[in-house]
């Protein structure tokens, strides 16, 4: 597509429930990051997909969180057990991948309410 | 249609020299720009700018906002090797969005030595 989409673009969800945030990258960008922005902070890092590498996990907060990369495309992070201090917009990047070439492009985000 | 757009997409200086990256935005109900600094991982908070034509301050790092063109700039002088990154610009703005918050595509910064 001509952007980076995210799905829903809402979600208001009962604590203890679980989750599931959808990034579509932009066709052909193999590089692929969750963020969180949480009210007045700056930007989160949670997970990063290259290609067929292994994930950098490294940012996920806690076993609650979890992403996969089907086929190199659609990503979904899922959050388990919500929490309220989970409540936070939840950003996707993409990129191409290509050394040198760091135009990320951002999606509009999923606004996440843990009530 | 929301939309940020940074320029140059990207520069390489050489060490010494001052930069000046800019960042231009058509949104509706403009709240606020934000700047980042993009190493690694995550991006790091700059400088939030509200008001037209107060000049916002860190070490060699500046930044103004004019609401009437609608755009800004971030100035970096006696630039480092340490200044090399991806600069993102940000706006808040209401409506559109699960926060109204809208990415430039950012502007890849090398400084060599």
């Amino acid at each position: 597509g001509a952007g980076v989409s995210q799905s829903p673009s809402n979600k208001v969800t009962e604590k203890g429930k679980d989750v599931e945030l959808r990034c579509d990258p932009i066709s052909g960008h193999t590089a692929l990051y969750w963020y969180r922005q949480s009210l007045g902070q700056g930007l989160e890092f949670l997970i990063y997909f290259q290609g067929n590498s292994a994930p950098d996990k490294s940012g996920l907060p806690s076993d609650r969180f979890s992403a996969e990369r089907t086929g190199g495309s659609v990503s979904t992070l899922t959050i388990q057990r919500t929490q309220q201090e989970d409540s936070a917009v939840y950003l996707c990047a993409s990129r191409t991948g290509i050394a040198n070439n760091y135009g990320y492009t951002f999606g509009s985000g999923t606004r996440l309410t843990v009530v | 249609e929301d939309k940020v757009v940074q320029s140059p997409l990207s520069l390489v200086v050489h060490e010494g020299d001052t930069v000046t990256l800019n960042c231009s935005y058509e949104v509706t109900n403009f709240r606020s720009l934000l700047w980042y600094k993009q190493e690694k991982k995550a991006p790091t908070f700059l400088f939030m700018l509200t008001s037209s034509g107060i000049e916002k301050k860190s070490g060699r790092l500046s930044s103004i906002l004019d609401k009437k063109e609608l755009f800004s700039i971030l100035n970096i002088t006696a630039t480092q090797t340490g200044d090399s990154a991806v600069y993102l610009c940000a706006v808040l703005h209401s409506g559109g969005g699960a926060d109204g918050l809208t990415f430039g595509k950012g502007t890849h910064l090398i400084i060599q030595p």
